[in-house]
């Protein structure tokens, strides 16, 4: 089956202290792992999308790394308008184009 | 370009009554997905169709759950005689489809339902 697993639940940084988020999934033929960003009352915000190991991709202080088991959100030098739910998500060659999302990580960064 | 839209925003309804939740896709995608989420809880998959077509209902519950893609207008997701169980967020999403399976889904922001 499937699956996808966040760590940690909830960060609490302060601004300007870097971190990384973590994703570890098991999918049988994986062919993208996305990351999205939650605002309280709102969807999901589209981030990036990383399709094999060793990919890399950046947007701001943002920069979301790719392994065969596991993906990476680092964020470095963060700002209290970074607050929000982190989620990664995996597509399957077999799955047409359904997501299976983790839990989440609540990241909080206090100025 | 309009993104994902979703209507209403919020809905109450009685244990008992039916609720119907809609979603326009963003233009020129022909691919819906509907997304259930709890309180403290991720995003759980329910459905994904196409245009007048079903193509994955495996996160679906059995009973009084249904969605459909109608040529012409809205998706719609039905939910007939509501429990408080049903209380949650429900997001709708869309992509191009075809071969562009890889694409990203977009999101709309939800229509909250809340069951008294």
């Amino acid at each position: 089956e499937d699956q996808v697993t966040q760590s940690p639940e909830a960060l609490r940084l302060q601004e300007g202290e870097s971190s990384s988020l973590n994703c570890s999934y098991t999918v049988s033929g994986l062919r993208g792992l996305f990351w999205y960003r939650q605002d309280p009352g709102k969807g999901p915000e589209f981030l990036f999308t990383l399709y094999s190991a060793g990919e890399e991709k950046e947007k701001e202080r943002l920069k979301a790394t790719l392994t065969k088991k596991e993906s990476f959100l680092h964020i470095t030098a963060p700002k209290p308008e970074d607050s929000a739910t982190y989620l990664c998500a995996v597509q399957a060659y077999n799955q047409g184009g359904k997501l299976i999302f983790g839990q989440g990580t609540e990241l909080s960064v206090k100025p | 370009n309009a993104g994902v839209m979703q209507n209403p925003r919020h809905l109450v309804r009685r244990r008992g009554q039916e609720a119907r939740l809609r979603c326009s896709p963003m233009k020129g995608h022909s691919h819906v997905y509907w997304y259930r989420q709890l309180p403290e809880e991720g995003l759980k998959f329910m459905v994904y169709l196409q245009k007048e077509n079903i193509i994955d209902e495996s996160g679906m519950p059995k009973e009084r759950f249904s969605a459909e893609f109608p040529k012409e207008g809205p998706s719609i997701l039905r939910i007939q005689q509501v429990v408080r169980g049903d209380s949650a967020a429900y997001f709708c999403a869309s992509s191009p489809g075809g071969q562009s399976y890889n694409s990203p889904l977009h999101f709309g922001n939800g229509t909250r339902l809340t069951v008294t």
